[in-house]
């Protein structure tokens, strides 16, 4: 089946720094991706849709300025966390639509923020 | 809004039949999704049903879907140690390409 690849899988960082997360689908081409943030023992919430050559569509209650995401290739979907704190620590998650009917996720990047 | 609801707990016994419960409230939703989270790692997609499907069968996963009530079940024949994990269900937005998930199920497999 398809593979989307997330890179790096753990990631500390100091409160105050940036931290860029990536997301590749590795054998199919992705327009759109999507970014999903996971607290320990929750469910997975969505925060925004990647679209590649326009801007990401955020949903309500995320901040834009502080979640960067760039679409730069049909392979390619980048979420910064800008000016990290604590309480950003979670479990980034990021998906593409395959087929019509098929999300993959990728694998999760663990972000500890210091 | 959209939500989706899954009981959190579910303990069964090594060879006995597990089935995990989920209610939705989007009657617009296209496809109905069930994963797998193991501890640690990311989701892996089970299976799905297409929205005008009442059942689907894929070797040891039953899929039932009631549209009307709006309740979505998967069964897992002959649970395994292997198949602890968290379970989730997610329902699609219409055609957005966006998945609204339940809270997860954790299933515990006894020996």
């Amino acid at each position: 089946g398809a593979v989307v690849s997330q890179h790096p899988s753990r990631v500390i960082c100091k409160s105050g720094t940036s931290v860029k997360i990536e997301c590749r689908s590795l054998d199919f081409q992705a327009t759109t991706m999507f970014w999903y943030r996971q607290f320990p023992k929750q469910s997975l919430m969505l925060m925004a849709t990647s679209n590649e050559g326009s801007k990401a569509t955020y949903e309500q209650g995320v901040e834009k300025d502080k979640f960067l995401i760039n679409h730069a290739s049909l392979t390619l979907s980048t979420l910064t966390v800008t000016s990290a704190h604590p309480e950003d620590s979670s479990f980034y998650i990021c998906s593409a639509p395959g087929r019509q009917y098929e999300q993959y996720f990728g694998p999760g990047t663990r972000l500890t923020v210091t | 809004g959209e939500d989706v609801e899954q009981s959190l707990f579910l303990s069964v016994r090594e060879g006995d039949s597990s089935v995990i419960n989920c209610t939705y409230t989007d009657s617009s939703s296209t496809y109905l999704y069930w994963y797998k989270q193991e501890p640690g790692a990311g989701l892996q997609l089970l299976t799905y049903i297409f929205s005008n499907m009442d059942m689907k069968q894929d070797q040891r996963l039953t899929v039932l879907l009631n549209k009307k009530d709006k309740h979505l079940s998967l069964r897992i024949a002959d649970t395994q140690t292997g198949d602890s994990a968290i379970y989730f269900c997610a329902e699609s937005m219409g055609n957005t390409g966006k998945l609204i998930f339940g809270q997860g199920t954790t299933l515990q497999v006894k020996p």
